[in-house]
């Protein structure tokens, strides 16, 4: 089966413009997470839903970054007045949302932001 | 708070041994090991469950040692196709939480 799909694969704006990044998870997969990943380190926690609710949005950096999952299955991360430190690769995971020890999350490619 | 890797980066020679260490001063109920590429999505190796388990995947095995909340990856007879960062992401011991709270990364050069 297919795998997490994120579009675009990149995204060039300017200072202070609004973009949204899609991510389309594994078919029938419940969890949905989204990480930012800056260059040389690992990814950073933002936002996660089980369904079509966001059970954790601690890791929001602030009232700029947004996520829906309207329907329990795409979501889409928006991110409001664009700032240079936003640039990054923005990833999305899933999961079979099972909540128990052994739920594996797994990755797409990527959503590479460039802020200029 | 993040987990610490190390080594920070290893070059290798095809066929040589590796071991990258994660270390958390958090009590961890998971800790997930992926591999990425340069500009690839981070693919899934293993995850050892709380309970001081070892698990095995081809010639990559892990181990979590619960008392030092810590989880060492083991590569052994590198092949090139090992070349690449690789995270530990761990879960920590808090009830309801799901997020993979990431290293920094051990980069893994691998040369014939």
């Amino acid at each position: 089966g297919a795998g997490v799909s994120q579009t675009p694969s990149n995204k060039v704006t300017e200072k202070g413009k609004y973009v949204e990044l899609r991510c389309d998870p594994i078919s029938g997969h419940t969890a949905l997470y989204w990480y930012r990943q800056s260059l040389g380190q690992g990814p950073e926690f933002l936002i996660y839903f089980q369904g079509t609710g966001a059970a954790d949005d601690s890791g929001l950096p602030n009232d700029r970054f947004f996520a829906v999952r309207p329907e329990g299955s795409v979501s889409t991360l928006k991110i409001q007045r664009t700032e240079r430190g936003d640039s990054a690769v923005y990833l999305c995971a899933s999961s079979p949302g099972s909540g128990g020890r052994t739920d594996t999350q797994y990755f797409g490619p990527g959503t590479r932001l460039t802020v200029l | 708070q993040q987990p610490v890797q190390s080594p920070q980066a290893v070059i290798l020679r095809e066929g040589e041994d590796a071991v990258i260490n994660c270390s958390s001063s958090k009590a961890l109920y998971s800790v997930h090991w992926y591999r990425q590429k340069h500009g690839e999505a981070p693919v899934f190796l293993m995850i050892l469950l709380k309970g001081g388990e070892q698990k095995g995947h081809e010639k990559i095995s892990a181990s979590f040692n619960e008392k030092k909340q810590q989880s060492s990856l083991y590569l052994t007879a590198s092949q090139l196709s090992y070349s690449g960062t690789y995270f530990c992401g761990t879960r920590p011991l808090i009830q309801g939480a799901q997020k993979l709270v990431f290293g920094q990364g051990t980069r893994l050069t691998i040369n014939p």
